[in-house]
């Protein structure tokens, strides 16, 4: 069993959609909760970083944490085309020994049609 | 601000052969990531180094990868002699080590062993 679980999709949606991105964990000890963007053909980029249990917001997007159901999720509103990429869950155990190994999920491939 | 930047970008050559991918960090960051990309594995962490010395390579396949950071502005990783199932996008990503800094990917070099 993988340590983070993830939906590879693709998932396809209509422009202005609400979009629900989800990915499970195993390890308890995970702290730190990311979620990357990733467009075709270029690297991860940051989109939300999140620590402990809750709930962040930035603009459309926000991330959820339930560290009691190791389920985490990223909510995408009024999506739009520029939305579809591949997003990737991440998460750690923290920066113990002074090192903050991430650990990645498949990743979740999002079109967004107009 | 430059971002994390990777050369070369594309690179194909015939089994055998040797392969050298270059990473340059963004200026002031002290930690450096190695990752390769595939659809079956997803995106793996291979060596991890901290002030130009790694720390962590669990992650490295075998003997035939290598990777050096002679300087805090440049890295490489280096296959040899180079296989088909080696065929992935390598990332580079940096980060300054500490708090809750996040990671900074490269655009990544796509590989194509013959």
């Amino acid at each position: 069993q993988k340590e983070v679980e993830q939906d590879p999709g693709p998932l396809s949606v209509p422009e202005g959609a609400i979009v629900s991105l989800n990915c499970t964990y195993s390890n308890s000890a995970f702290q730190y909760f990311m979620w990357y963007r990733q467009y075709s053909r270029k690297g991860p980029e940051l989109l939300m970083y999140t620590y402990s249990s809750g709930n962040k917001e930035d603009g459309r997007f926000t991330a959820q944490v339930d560290k009691s159901s190791k389920y985490i999720s990223l909510f995408i509103r009024d999506s739009q085309p520029s939305d579809s990429a591949t997003y990737l869950c991440a998460m750690s155990r923290g920066i113990s020994g002074g090192y903050n190994k991430l650990i990645f999920g498949a990743g979740t491939r999002l079109a967004v049609h107009p | 601000d430059a971002g994390v930047i990777q050369s070369p970008r594309h690179e194909v050559t015939e089994m055998g052969q040797e392969v050298t991918l270059r990473c340059k960090p963004i200026s002031g960051h002290n930690s450096l990531f190695w990752y390769r990309q595939t659809m079956m594995r997803g995106l793996e962490l291979l060596i991890y180094f901290n002030n130009n010395v790694p720390i962590d390579d669990s992650g490295m396949p075998e003997d035939r990868f290598s990777a050096k950071m002679p300087n805090a502005s440049f890295s490489t990783l280096k296959i040899q002699p180079s296989e088909p199932r080696d065929s992935a996008v390598y990332f580079c990503a940096s980060t300054l080590l500490g708090g809750d800094q996040p990671q900074h990917f490269g655009d990544g070099t796509r590989l194509s062993i013959l």
